[in-house]
This record gives C-alpha cells, sequence and structure tokens, in this order.
C-alpha cells in the first residue's frame, strides 16, 4: 500500500514569492493533516481536514497561509508571500476517520532566500 | 497551553545497550501517546503507541510505559543497533473523537556507536 506522498520534495524560492506543496494521503484515509516542522523541533499542527471539511485551522497564519481539500483526498498548502521565517520541512499526515494513527509522509523541505 | 517536555536531547549508547527517552505532558485529557522515529530527510515513521487504559506496552526490542497520575511516558530500547540511531519524537493528544491534535515534544537525537 503506497504511503501518503507530498511534491516536491525540495523547494527553494527568493522571499515575497509564492509557494504551493501537494499531498496525497493514504488511499481511504477521510483525515488529513498539514504540519510545520522547524529545525530541531517537533512537528506543529498547522490545519486539520475532515473530508473537504477544515476542522481545526486555528493554528494556520491566514494572512499569508491557504490551503484546500477540494474533493476530500489531496490537498494543497500555498503561502503568499514567503517570508525567510517560513523556511521549514512543511509535512503532511493522514489517518481513517476515528483512529488515532497518524501516518506521515516525507515533506517537503522549504528554504526562502 | 498543552505542553510535551522531552528529555534528553541528545543521547549516546554503545550497541547493545538501552537507551530511555522520557517525556512530560500537561493535559490531564490526554489518552493517546505514540512514539516516532524520524530519520534524516524522512518524514516521521510511527514505532508504537499507547492508550491511557495500558500502563505498559511491548513490541520486540521496544516498549512503552504509561504513569497516568504523574503524567509522562517513557520509550525504552533494548539491544540497540546501529540503525535504530534517529532523532524520536513522542506525542500525546486526546483520542480521536476530539480534534486529533498531536502535542510532539522537542525530540532527542539518539546515537548508537558500532
Amino acid at each position: 500500500e503506497a504511503g501518503v506522498v507530498q511534491s516536491p520534495r525540495y523547494k527553494i524560492i527568493e522571499k515575497k514569492q509564492p509557494v504551493a506543496f501537494w499531498c496525497n494521503p493514504i488511499s481511504g484515509h477521510n483525515t488529513l493533516y498539514w504540519y510545520l516542522q522547524n529545525l530541531g523541533q517537533g512537528p506543529e499542527l498547522l490545519i486539520r481536514y475532515e473530508n473537504e471539511e477544515a476542522v481545526d485551522d486555528s493554528q494556520l497564519p491566514k494572512d499569508r497561509f491557504s490551503a484546500e481539500r477540494l474533493k476530500g483526498v489531496d490537498s494543497t498548502l500555498k503561502i503568499q508571500p514567503a517570508e525567510l521565517g517560513d523556511s521549514a520541512v512543511y509535512l503532511c499526515a493522514s489517518s481513517l476517520g476515528g483512529e488515532d494513527t497518524q501516518y506521515f509522509g516525507p515533506g517537503t523541505r522549504l528554504t526562502v532566500l | 497551553g498543552e505542553n510535551v517536555e522531552q528529555h534528553p536531547s541528545t543521547l549516546s549508547v554503545q550497541e547493545g545497550d538501552s537507551a530511555v527517552i522520557k517525556c512530560t505532558y500537561s493535559d490531564s485529557a490526554s489518552n493517546y501517546f505514540p512514539w516516532y522515529k524520524q530519520e534524516l530527510g524522512k518524514g516521521p515513521q510511527l514505532i508504537i503507541d499507547i492508550r491511557s487504559n495500558v500502563g505498559e506496552k511491548k513490541d520486540q526490542r521496544i516498549a512503552v510505559t504509561l504513569n497516568k497520575t504523574a503524567k509522562h511516558f517513557s520509550l525504552h530500547i533494548t539491544e540497540t543497533q546501529p540503525e535504530d540511531s534517529a532523532v524520536y519524537f513522542c506525542a500525546a493528544s486526546r483520542s480521536s473523537s476530539n480534534t486529533g491534535k498531536l502535542i510532539f515534544g522537542q525530540g532527542t537525537t539518539l546515537q548508537v556507536k558500532p
């Protein structure tokens, strides 16, 4: 069974540019999470989706970050405009509805110059 | 707010020795405690988890213990091998009926010397 797929794996952009990350969860997993992982720290939740509904986006900086999961399967996380402090790894995870276990993708490492 | 503290931040052991990583949590309503292993350039991989109705769980060389009264839980790795070298994260959350929000510790870098 394929795991959580993320692309791109690496992205280097200049500050003030837009950037987007894509995630395809494990087949059948209706819950999808985006996490931010700064260097040397644990992941921090940005947003959680149940199907196509964002049920927890309290940690998402909405002035520059947006996310969507239009058909309740894959998801896109966008930053516009990017700032130097956004350099980090962006992780996507998924889980079965009603299950606690979250499975993580490999992440997208963003570098903002 | 909710917080998980993890110690030590780095741990170096000789191959074959045991390694212990400890975490404490602040939210008394937490009842799900997973442990993840993260290798360089990869996402976190679940290695074991425990729920609040269980005090201990073991899977081959890995075991986790939970003390709900003290609000702390620990990961024990026995007979360590070089391939155990990685960053380990503990996490805590309320059960799935809730937010599903995992609160992670700061991580422990484990180095197993051959």
